[in-house]
């Protein structure tokens, strides 16, 4: 057990409405990141972050922005939610330096956009 | 960069069988791969790795994976599978110098009493 925590667990929220998921660890780990899960996509990258606000963009960063102001916290915005955003949202942290991409997953946060 | 491709997307198995996922991927730089498990309603949970050294690596739960560079590909095998291990298993890569990991589509393993 990494220490990860992603709140709000599940969220049903209204097209264009922002909406912000919180990944909080209590292991002081450098690397942090936000994927999405699709039936048939798997996971993919939206947005990874190596220190204190220092970030970059993933595979699917369009319509999604990240901060962290503190090492344990990694927020993900959605600054106007769309439909094609409803997934599943995992955080995961790198394990270590960050160095071999072994990663520890938080529990998700599902994310519905009507 | 790098990519996944996971051969089957559904793999149906009577218990105490064998079987085999299979994955391969493709990458201009050395690699580190990974298989990961998923049970419904639940996080990923890393199941075995290839970091380096021995291309046959073992991971938890009796499964086990063989890293062959020549075929690009990261299988991953069990004897004797139980019902138990019905899940979603994920193939993920990441280069050497880590940071960022890409996964497959996943293949949902279904074992059948």
């Amino acid at each position: 057990d990494a220490g990860i925590t992603q709140s709000p667990r599940h969220k049903v929220t209204e097209t264009g409405t922002p909406v912000t998921l919180r990944c909080h660890q209590t292991e002081n780990h450098r690397y942090m990141y936000w994927y999405r899960q699709d039936p048939g996509h798997g996971l993919r990258l939206i947005h990874y972050s190596y220190g204190v606000k220092d970030t970059d963009k993933g595979e699917v960063s369009d319509g999604y922005s990240v901060s962290r102001s503190k090492t344990e916290d990694f927020l993900l915005t959605l600054e106007s939610a769309t439909s094609s955003q409803t997934s599943v949202y995992f955080c995961a942290i790198g394990k270590g330096d960050g160095g071999t991409g072994e990663l520890f997953f938080g529990e998700g946060s599902r994310l519905t956009v009507l | 960069a790098q990519s996944v491709t996971q051969l089957d997307s559904q793999v149906p198995v009577f218990e105490e069988a064998p079987v085999e996922l299979r994955c391969n991927y493709s990458s201009s730089v050395s690699v580190y791969l990974f298989w990961y498990v998923q049970y419904p309603n639940q996080g990923l949970q890393l199941l075995l790795k290839y970091l380096s050294g021995s291309t046959l690596v073992k991971g938890i739960n009796g499964f086990e994976a063989e890293f062959n560079k020549s075929q690009t590909s990261f299988h991953l095998r069990k004897p004797s599978v139980h019902i138990s291990d019905t899940a979603e298993y994920f193939c993920a890569v990441s280069g050497t110098g880590g940071f960022k990991t890409i996964f497959g589509a996943g293949t949902r393993l279904f074992v059948k009493a």
